[in-house]
């Protein structure tokens, strides 16, 4: 079974500063696709990026972008520029390769963002 | 965009009554839809997954007689939580994916309290 851990519960970021939210995942598939989902305090799930496996370049969308490296199954998200409406909790998350195959999540890692 | 409406936002009811929780695609067909659970400070965890046209499909644990869910057309996904309980009081979210280029969108989900 496939399973996705986010060994950081807590992240502190300075505003403007970078920071870097860890993810790694388990599975055996060779196709498949990892997201970034933030919530903020209002609980909607909001997509911040999302990677297909078969492709080698890193998935960017402005100030959010990610490292993936497939071989170590390491997915982690870096947040340039923090604002403070980046405040929120963040959740990676796995797809099998089905297009309807189910949404795995991580335990989610809670950033705070300092002025 | 891709929008799923999810309603009510918020409901309280009272031990031993029935709730229906209502999950719209509005701008997309949706053949099939998920049913997730949160707990606060936790991820979300997968109830069901809603299939147009037949029986939904539960994870393990989860009590498909409580649970009842009907996906009757390609835009509406309904989840009953019957003769509801306190330990059922929590956050449901339904999602649903536009399209094979997209990630799953989401509800904005429902806060169940059963008093």
């Amino acid at each position: 079974a496939q399973t996705v851990t986010q060994s950081q519960p807590e992240m502190s970021v300075q505003e403007a500063e970078t920071v870097t939210l860890s993810c790694t995942y388990d599975t055996s598939e060779s196709d498949y696709y990892l997201f970034w989902y933030k919530q903020p305090p209002s609980r909607q799930m909001i997509l911040v990026i999302r990677q297909e496996a078969y492709k080698q370049q890193n998935a960017t969308e402005n100030r959010f972008s990610v490292n993936f490296q497939k071989a170590a199954k390491s997915f982690s998200l870096k947040i340039s520029d923090s604002q403070l409406g980046d405040a929120a909790m963040y959740f990676c998350a796995y797809q099998g390769g089905g297009a309807t195959n189910k949404l795995i999540f991580g335990t989610g890692t809670l950033l705070a963002v300092q002025p | 965009g891709a929008v799923v409406s999810q309603h009510p936002s918020r409901v309280i009811c009272k031990s031993g009554t029935s709730v229906k929780i209502e999950c719209r695609s509005l701008d997309f067909q949706a053949t099939t839809m998920f049913w997730y659970r949160q707990f606060p400070k936790q991820s979300l965890m997968l109830m069901a997954t809603s299939n147009e046209g037949s029986k939904a499909t539960y994870e393990q644990g989860v009590e498909k007689d409580k649970f009842l869910i009907n996906h009757a057309s390609l835009t509406l996904s309904t989840l009953t939580v019957t003769s509801a309980h306190p330990e059922d009081s929590s956050f449901y979210i339904c999602s649903a994916i536009p399209g094979a280029l997209y990630g799953y969108t989401f509800g904005s989900g429902t806060r169940l309290t059963v008093v």
